[in-house]
């Protein structure tokens, strides 16, 4: 099994931050990585695929990066409707793994 | 607009069943390959299982905690996807997506289509 390590488990940042979220899976899985934002009582939505591919209709300030087993999401300048938990997902083989989830809270 | 509308909420006790059922409209159901993700209540996500398209003889593949457990089926002439779910237990409590995938010309894949969920609770 790839299991997907996320840190940190929560963060608080303001308003027009930087954020950045770390990924680690625990053996390669290439480019074969997926970020998704879920708020509260709603479904996840997909951001990103394939490490770094920004879904249609995702604001840009939006990113991603990585290869191999360490990625990153980066929020390049924190909305007041970015707060919320996001989680990176392998797509590598048959057994899809979510990291434990990144809450992102108001400070 | 895609839409993916599951239902079969409910209570069941240790060792019950129940059935999850999901309505999809707005894309082409039948090509794409479709998963059951569910969320325990205040935790993370965990993928539960596939089962893929016509093209790729409806093969279904299943998370270590369900499997032998949970049946994943299709019904392409009616647009819905089934999640059979026997001996239930109270880990299985959850929040059950019914979610479809797609790829990129890359081959890159990913889940794109997400239902507003469903709350399986087992309790005695």
């Amino acid at each position: 099994d790839i299991q997907m390590t996320q840190s940190p488990s929560s963060l608080s940042a303001s308003v027009g931050d930087r954020v950045t979220i770390s990924c680690r899976a625990s053996q390669s899985i290439s480019t074969s990585l997926n970020w998704y934002q879920q708020k509260p009582g709603k479904a996840p939505n997909l951001l990103i695929y394939g490490a770094s591919t920004l879904q249609s209709g995702v604001p840009s300030r939006f990113s991603g990066s990585g290869s191999e087993t360490d990625f990153t999401l980066t929020i390049s300048s924190l909305q007041p409707e970015d707060f919320a938990t996001y989680y990176c997902q392998h797509s590598y083989n048959i057994f899809w793994k979510f990291g434990q989830g990144t809450k992102v809270e108001i400070k | 607009e895609v839409q993916l509308v599951e239902s079969g909420e409910g209570l069941v006790q240790p060792g019950g069943s129940l059935r999850l059922s999901c309505v999809a409209s707005g894309f082409t159901f039948s090509d794409h390959y479709m998963d059951w993700v569910r969320q325990a209540p205040g935790k993370g996500l965990e993928w539960v299982g596939r089962i893929r398209n016509k093209a790729n003889s409806y093969t279904t593949d299943y998370a270590a905690p369900v499997k032998g457990r949970f049946t994943i089926s299709r019904d392409d002439s009616k647009n819905s996807l089934y999640l059979q779910m026997n001996s239930l237990n109270i880990e299985d409590t959850a929040v059950y997506y019914c979610v479809g995938l797609s790829h990129d010309s890359r081959g890159y894949w990913f889940h794109d289509y997400w239902g507003q969920g469903t709350l399986v609770t087992v309790s005695s």
